[in-house]
């Protein structure tokens, strides 16, 4: 079974200073892993994505994520937090054996940017 | 482009009511999905449609139902609201979703109140 965790409910940063998202997978074979952010009141939006290839993925609004197979992790990352940034962000992970099937999401984590 | 469009954006039921939510997409894609967004929860899969004339239950299918009406549209049918379903449902789309590569793309979400 496909399985995603964000282990931090909410993260604070200043604004400037670097950021980090966490989230871990659990996939039966390899995954395909996504990063989205959701706005109040709003859908979700895609960030990046991580299919194959460098395991540094760079997305919108200047995110990054880093997929590490050992640590079965795909963390989100910014060196330098805007107060624009404060959102909810959502990992979410499919396994590419299973044609067919959607995106697993996690829980969430609320990124609060003070400036 | 309107993207994907979800009709209502706010309902109020009562126990027992039902009703149907609407959703349609202008990009052409062969993928649809219903997920339901609760606090603390993120957003857990209702049923989703691979093509048009296939549907599958997701992780939460119980006391909905679902029509892939055409390629463009996919509604969610609420037979008897409880109130454990008041939540926020968010329609997706995706281009391909036998080749899960293609991120999805998200209404801006139903807001259901179930009395």
């Amino acid at each position: 079974a496909q399985s995603v965790a964000q282990p931090e409910d909410q993260v604070n940063v200043a604004e400037g200073n670097p950021l980090t998202v966490k989230c871990t997978y659990s996939v039966s074979g390899n995954p395909y892993l996504f990063w989205y952010v959701q706005y109040p009141n709003r859908g979700l939006q895609f960030l990046l994505k991580y299919i194959t290839g460098d395991n540094l993925v760079k997305g919108s609004y200047g995110f990054e994520a880093e997929f590490n197979k050992s640590q079965t992790s795909f963390h989100l990352k910014k060196p330098s937090a805007l107060v624009s940034d404060s959102a909810l962000y959502f990992c979410a992970v499919r396994d590419i054996n299973q044609a067919g099937t959607a995106l697993i999401f996690g829980k969430g984590t609320t990124l609060s940017v003070s400036s | 482009n309107a993207g994907v469009t979800q009709t209502p954006k706010f309902q109020v039921l009562k126990t027992g009511q039902s009703m149907t939510l609407q959703c349609a997409q202008d990009m052409n894609h062969n993928s649809m999905y219903w997920y339901r967004q609760d606090p603390g929860m993120g957003l857990r899969l209702i049923y989703y449609s691979a093509s048009e004339g296939t549907t599958d239950k997701g992780e939460v299918p119980n006391g909905y139902n679902v029509s892939r009406l055409n390629k463009r549209e996919f509604s969610l049918r609420l037979e008897s609201a409880a109130p454990s379903q008041t939540s926020v449902y968010f329609c997706a789309s995706s281009e391909q979703g036998g080749i899960p590569t293609g991120e999805l793309f998200f209404g801006e979400g139903s807001r259901l109140t179930v009395l």
